[in-house]
């Protein structure tokens, strides 16, 4: 069964620092990967995708994910963090033949440290 | 554009009352929608899958007659907790697919919060 992996249930970093949460996916074919933010009480906001193509992503708020194909891995990065992106990170990949569901990791919350 | 709104965003009702959330899709149509069911700190646990004009496909384990879904329109899904019960509050987000698009892309909701006394 397709299954999403979030290995850290909690990350803290310095605010100017460096930041990469990891998702790995277990999957046959090429994944369409998605990686989501979630706010407290808020729904969720996506931040970048990937289908196909360029398996370096950019995406909003100055995110980038890298898909590694041999790693089954799709890890969200940024390279300086403000305080404002400490949230709920959500990797998420589309469910095969299941009209179209997503499977959501654990998620990974990242608390930013002034 | 691709705007998703819920409501209401909170609600407070007491047990073995019905209550009903909103879901629409604001400046597309959406063919489809999701119904999730999200605990404190936990990830989305997916309830439902509605298509415009059909009857709601729900997730093993989830009570059909409990969680009553209805997608009459290309804008409107709606979900009604029957009798509710206190393990009934959590947080509920939808989200809407559009035919445009990837098949897999979902616009999400910013959710409702119940509460059941």
């Amino acid at each position: 069964a397709q299954s999403v992996t979030q290995p850290d249930i909690h990350i803290t970093v310095s605010e100017g620092a460096s930041l990469e949460l990891r998702c790995n996916y277990s999957y046959g074919a090429t994944p369409y990967l998605f990686w989501y933010v979630q706010s407290p009480g808020q729904g969720l906001q996506l931040l970048l995708k990937y289908f196909s193509g360029d398996t370096l992503v950019q995406g909003i708020k100055g995110f980038e994910a890298e898909f590694k194909r041999s790693q089954s891995s799709f890890n969200l990065r940024k390279p300086s963090v403000h305080w404002s992106d400490a949230a709920e990170y959500f990797c998420a990949v589309g469910a095969q033949n299941q009209g179209g569901k997503l499977i959501f990791g654990q998620g990974t919350e990242l608390s930013v440290k002034p | 554009g691709a705007v998703v709104s819920q409501h209401p965003s909170w609600v407070i009702c007491k047990s073995g009352t019905s209550v009903k959330i909103e879901c629409r899709s604001l400046d597309f149509q959406a063919t489809t929608m999701f119904w999730y069911r999200q605990f404190p700190k936990q990830s989305l646990m997916l309830m439902a899958t509605s298509n415009e004009g059909s009857k709601a496909t729900y997730e093993q384990g989830v009570e059909k007659d409990k969680f009553l879904i209805n997608h009459a329109s290309l804008t409107l899904s709606t979900l009604t907790v029957t009798s509710a019960h206190p393990e009934d509050s959590s947080f509920y987000i939808c989200s809407a697919r559009g035919s445009q698009g990837s098949f897999y892309e979902q616009y999400f909701g910013p959710g409702t919060r119940l509460t059941v006394t």
